[in-house]
């Protein structure tokens, strides 16, 4: 148990659809980052905050976005659901915003058809 | 841009054996790297790093090898053990940056 948790495990919706991932991290843990990982695809880094505040962005779609609140949980929110958005979503905490190992969720797998 | 490549999608070795996923990187500024192992069904778990000052890291049954002139990063699984069965995926990151870029990830199974 990494201590990080992700909520929901699985979600099924439709195109066009919103939805919204949460992410508790480590206790303790300053960072949070968003991965996306497609089918046989590595992670994707999508957005990293730390400590409320937005840190770095990677590949992350406009229709996505994320924050980070003050009791330093995190939601992912995806927007105008596309069939390509179809992928798992992980989670990842570290104490600093310096990366060096990060502690990820289990994920939550989405799935849009 | 693929910036942390794993050009073996999979590995298959005997139990006992020696079992070395290994990746290639492109981007000089990256100074720290990392393994990290997947099981189905679970979060990447942290296995083992190196940062760029070092050529070797041990730990246990794992050692992590870096060819800073060749960019090349292996890690060693000796003796390989079926539990070690999972997909490997290697990153990396930069002092200067923030985040972990990581691999397409190396599937390794370890035959009894």
């Amino acid at each position: 148990d990494s201590g990080v948790t992700q909520t929901p495990k699985h979600l099924i919706t439709a195109t066009g659809q919103r939805v919204t991932l949460r992410c508790s991290p480590r206790s303790g843990d300053l960072s949070v980052y968003w991965y996306q990982q497609s089918l046989d695809q590595g992670l994707q880094f999508l957005i990293q905050y730390y400590n409320g505040e937005e840190r770095a962005k990677g590949n992350i779609l406009e229709r996505f976005s994320a924050q980070q609140f003050p009791d330093l949980h995190s939601e992912l929110n995806l927007s105008s659901l596309e069939l390509g958005d179809s992928a798992l979503y992980f989670c990842a905490s570290s104490a600093t915003h310096n990366t060096g190992e990060l502690f990820f969720g289990e994920g939550s797998r989405l799935t849009v058809l | 841009d693929q910036q942390v490549k794993q050009n073996s999608p999979s590995l298959s070795v005997q139990e006992g054996r020696i079992s070395i996923p290994n990746c290639d990187y492109t981007n000089s500024m990256f100074d720290y790297f990392l393994w990290y192992k997947k099981y189905p069904a679970e979060g990447p778990t942290f296995l083992i790093s190196i940062s760029s000052i070092k050529d070797k890291n041990e730990d246990g049954r794992f050692t992590v090898f870096l060819n800073k002139s060749a960019k090349h990063l292996s890690l060693h699984i000796v003796p390989s053990q079926p539990g070690d069965s999972a997909v490997y995926f290697c990153a990396a990151s930069a002092s200067s940056g923030d985040k972990l870029t990581f691999g397409t990830g190396t599937r390794l199974a370890v035959r009894p």
